[in-house]
C-alpha cells in the first residue's frame, strides 16, 4: 500500500497569500497518477487537480499542482476567502487507493 | 453530466450489516469505475473499493473481508454492504466515479475520483 504523507497538517495564512501543500508518497506513484482535492466542511471533496499538474474542469488558475515520483505540491497563488477548507492527495495509480491525511488551510 | 445519489439507513446496531444505494444520473456505466469511500467524524478518507460495469470488483485488503458492491445495470444503481459493523464503520460514506479510456494508440489512462455522491452518515450504536 502506497502511504500518502501529507505536511503541514495546519495552514495559518490569510487572504490574498500564498499556500504551499506538500503530499509525500512511500513508493514511486505509477504515472504520476496524484490528485488534490478540497473539502468543505460537510461536503463531498472537489476535485483540483489530477495526473499531478493537470487542473480540473472549472478550477481558477491560482491552484497548481506539481512534482513527480514520490513528492508532489499543491500551490494556491493567492488565497481567496472560500480556499479555506481542507486538502487532500490521493494516488489512483496502484491498488488499493489511498488518501493523505490532510491539510487544513485556515485564516 | 454525470450525478450521485445515494441513500441508505443512517443508524445500525453492532453486527448489523450496513447497506448503501448510488444511483447514477446522466450517464451510464461504461468506461467507469465506480468505488465507495468513507471518512470518519473528523478523520481523513478511506476507499474501500470499486466495481466496474462487467461486475468485476477490487476491495481495500483492510476491508475485503465484509465488503460486497454490486451493480443494477437496469436502474443504473450500485449498493455497498458492510457486514458485521462496529462502532469503528461509523463514517460518513461516498460513491464516485473514476473514468478510464484509451487514446489513438490504444495506450490505457485513469482519471481519479469526479464525481462525488453527496455523501450519507451511517452511524453504528447499540
Amino acid at each position: 500500500e502506497i502511504v500518502l504523507t501529507q505536511s503541514p497538517g495546519t495552514l495559518s495564512l490569510s487572504p490574498g497569500e500564498r499556500a504551499t501543500l506538500s503530499c509525500r508518497a512511500s513508493q514511486g506513484v505509477r504515472n504520476n497518477y496524484l490528485a488534490w482535492y478540497q473539502q468543505i466542511r460537510g461536503q463531498a471533496p472537489r476535485l483540483l487537480i489530477y495526473g499531478a499538474s493537470t487542473r480540473a474542469t472549472g478550477i481558477p488558475d491560482r491552484f497548481s499542482g506539481s512534482g513527480s515520483g514520490t513528492d508532489f505540491t499543491l500551490t494556491i497563488s493567492r488565497l481567496e476567502p472560500e480556499d479555506f477548507a481542507l486538502y487532500y492527495c490521493q494516488q489512483y495509480g496502484r491498488s488499493p487507493k489511498t488518501f493523505g491525511q490532510g491539510t487544513k488551510v485556515e485564516i | 453530466q454525470v450525478r450521485l445519489q445515494q441513500w441508505g439507513a443512517g443508524l445500525l446496531k453492532p453486527s448489523e450489516t450496513l447497506s448503501l444505494t448510488c444511483a447514477v444520473y446522466g450517464g451510464s456505466f461504461s468506461g467507469s469505475y465506480w468505488s465507495w469511500i468513507r471518512q470518519p467524524p473528523g478523520k481523513g478518507l478511506e476507499w474501500i473499493g470499486e466495481i466496474n460495469q462487467s461486475g468485476s470488483t477490487n476491495y481495500n485488503p483492510s476491508l475485503k473481508s465484509r465488503v460486497t458492491m454490486s451493480l443494477d445495470t437496469s436502474k443504473n444503481q450500485l449498493t455497498l454492504e458492510l457486514s458485521s459493523v462496529t462502532a469503528a464503520d461509523t463514517a460518513v460514506y461516498y460513491c464516485a466515479s473514476n473514468r478510464y479510456y484509451y487514446d489513438s494508440n490504444g495506450q490505457y489512462y485513469v482519471l481519479p475520483f469526479d464525481p462525488w455522491g453527496q455523501g450519507t452518515l451511517v452511524s453504528v450504536s447499540s
